[in-house]
């Protein structure tokens, strides 16, 4: 069965600091791999995709690891800003076309000043 | 708008009743999606138009459960008699022309909250 696992579940960091979300996964055959940031209330908006062959990818504070043998990614947030706080969700594509999505159940990261 | 928008917004409906969401995908996306998130939970999916057909409905938990879409466009996912368990927010994402490649970026709307009664 296709899982992806995220942790912490939930996490408090103050403002400025850094911090790193894990997101480990069993999704055979693997095609790429997703960290969204979903507001409250709000649908998620996409951070990073990576596929098999790549190790890191960033996009502004965020950055984005995957190690492919031990099926593990890491999001990196760098000098954290109240806005930040958020969920973070990690996602795993399966299958040939990437169609077959696979969900962790978040993390949960609030910034406090 | 240029983004996904979804109807109702909030949706509170009697245990039995039947309920028809709307997404409206971002103009020219081929893919369309639907998800679950229920109280508490991770994102579920349900089910992935490519066009008008569904080649994946793998995610739909029950019968009650049906999803159309025409045009290529607008899509509906449909309820039939609720119940409470099906109380969640209901996402749509539409992703980029060509169709769903590994890499294609899903844009997501804000959802439809669900209330089941």
């Amino acid at each position: 069965k296709n899982q992806v696992e995220q942790s912490p579940q939930s996490l408090i960091i103050l403002e400025g600091k850094n911090c790193t979300l894990q997101c480990n996964y069993t999704v055979s055959p693997f095609s790429n791999l997703r960290w969204y940031k979903q507001d409250t209330g709000r649908g998620p908006v996409s951070l990073t995709i990576m596929t098999f062959s790549e190790n890191t990818k960033s996009n502004g504070r965020y950055t984005a690891t995957l190690d492919a043998d031990t099926k593990q990614s890491s999001l990196h947030i760098t000098a954290s800003q109240l806005s930040d706080s958020a969920s973070y969700i990690c996602v795993v594509s399966a299958g040939n076309a990437g169609n077959m999505l696979t969900f962790g159940g978040g993390t949960r990261l609030m910034v406090k000043p | 708008g240029a983004g996904v928008s979804q109807s109702p917004s909030n949706k509170v409906t009697e245990k039995g009743k039947d309920v028809e969401l709307r997404c409206d995908p971002i103009s020219g996306h081929t893919a369309l999606y639907w998800y679950r998130q229920s109280l508490g939970q991770g994102l579920e999916f349900l089910i992935y138009f490519q066009g008008n057909s569904a080649p994946d409905k793998s995610g739909l938990p029950s019968d009650r459960f049906s999803a159309e879409r025409t045009g290529g466009s607008v899509s509906t996912l449909t309820i039939q008699r609720t119940q409470q368990e099906d109380s969640a927010v209901y996402l749509c994402a539409s992703s980029s022309p060509g169709g769903a490649s590994p890499l294609e970026t899903q844009y997501f709307g804000p959802g439809t909250r669900l209330l089941v009664l």
